[in-house]
C-alpha cells in the first residue's frame, strides 16, 4: 500500500479483557516500530523489529504487552489484561532500514486509539 | 539516551504570521525529522533534515547538528496550520526516536 495501516482505529475494552492491535507497515521496509502516546505528550517508544527479528523492548512498559512480526512484514500489538493506565494511541511506524539516511526515516500510521473502561 | 525540548509550548497567531519553532537536542543525531499532527491524530512528515536546510512550500526547516538544534519556520500561516508539530530526534548507534513534547500551534483567522 501507499502508506502505513492500522486497525483497528478505535478500540473499545472492558478491563482486563485482551486486545491485538495490527500494523501493516510500507511494503518492502525492513524496520518497524511501535509507539504509545498519552494524550497531550509526544509519542514514547515501545519496541523495534528489523524483520522478523525484535531487536528492542526496553519501551514495553509491563509483561503484559506483547508483539511479534512473524514473516518480517505485517505486525501485531497484543495488550493482556488491559488496565485503564493502557488508554493511550498506539502509533506504528516503518522506515527502509536502519542505518545512515535516508534509509531511517520514519513514517507513521493513523494509530488505534485504545479506550479501556 | 537522547533528550529533546521544543519551544514554545504553545503559540497562537493571526493568519498570514511568521513563526519559529525550535528543537533542541542534548547528543548528536543521524536522524531528526518534524512532524505536524493533524486533528485525527495521525503524524504528518514535514521534514527529515539531520543537517542542513529544506524547504517545502510556505515551510522551511533548518538543523545546526554541531550546535544540537533545529528551527522550523513556518511563513504566512494559514488556519490550516493549526496543530502540534513534534521534533523527533535519533542517537547515533540507536534505531529509535525520540520526541519532544510538541509545539501546539492555533492559527486563527
Amino acid at each position: 500500500g501507499a502508506g502505513v495501516s492500522q486497525s483497528p482505529r478505535y478500540k473499545v475494552a472492558k478491563r482486563g479483557q485482551d486486545v491485538a492491535l495490527r500494523c501493516d507497515p510500507i511494503s518492502g521496509h525492513v524496520s518497524l516500530f511501535w509507539y504509545q502516546q498519552a494524550l497531550g505528550q509526544g509519542p514514547e517508544f515501545l519496541t523495534y523489529f528489523q524483520n522478523e527479528a525484535q531487536l528492542d523492548k526496553s519501551g514495553l512498559p509491563s509483561d503484559r504487552f506483547f508483539a511479534e512480526r512473524p514473516e518480517g512484514s505485517v505486525s501485531t500489538l497484543k495488550i493482556q489484561r488491559t488496565q485503564q493506565e493502557d488508554s493511550a494511541v498506539y502509533l506504528c511506524a516503518s522506515s527502509l532500514g536502519p542505518g545512515l539516511a535516508p534509509y531511517n526515516e520514519q513514517f507513521f500510521g493513523p494509530g488505534t486509539r485504545l479506550t479501556v473502561l | 539516551g537522547i533528550q529533546v525540548e521544543q519551544s514554545p509550548p504553545d503559540l497562537i497567531l493571526q493568519e498570514g504570521a511568521n513563526s519559529t519553532l525550535r528543537c533542541n537536542f542534548s547528543d548528536s543525531v543521524n536522524n531528526l525529522q518534524w512532524f505536524h499532527q493533524n486533528p485525527w491524530g495521525q503524524l504528518i512528515n514535514l521534514f527529515y533534515i539531520p543537517s542542513g536546510t529544506k524547504q517545502n512550500g510556505r515551510l522551511s526547516a533548518t538543523t545546526v547538528a554541531t550546535e544540537r538544534y533545529s528551527l522550523l519556520y513556518i511563513s504566512s500561516s494559514q488556519t490550516t496550520d493549526s496543530g502540534v508539530y513534534f521534533c523527533a530526534a535519533m542517537n547515533s548507534g540507536y534505531s529509535t526516536l525520540t520526541f519532544g513534547k510538541g509545539t501546539m500551534l492555533l492559527v486563527s483567522p
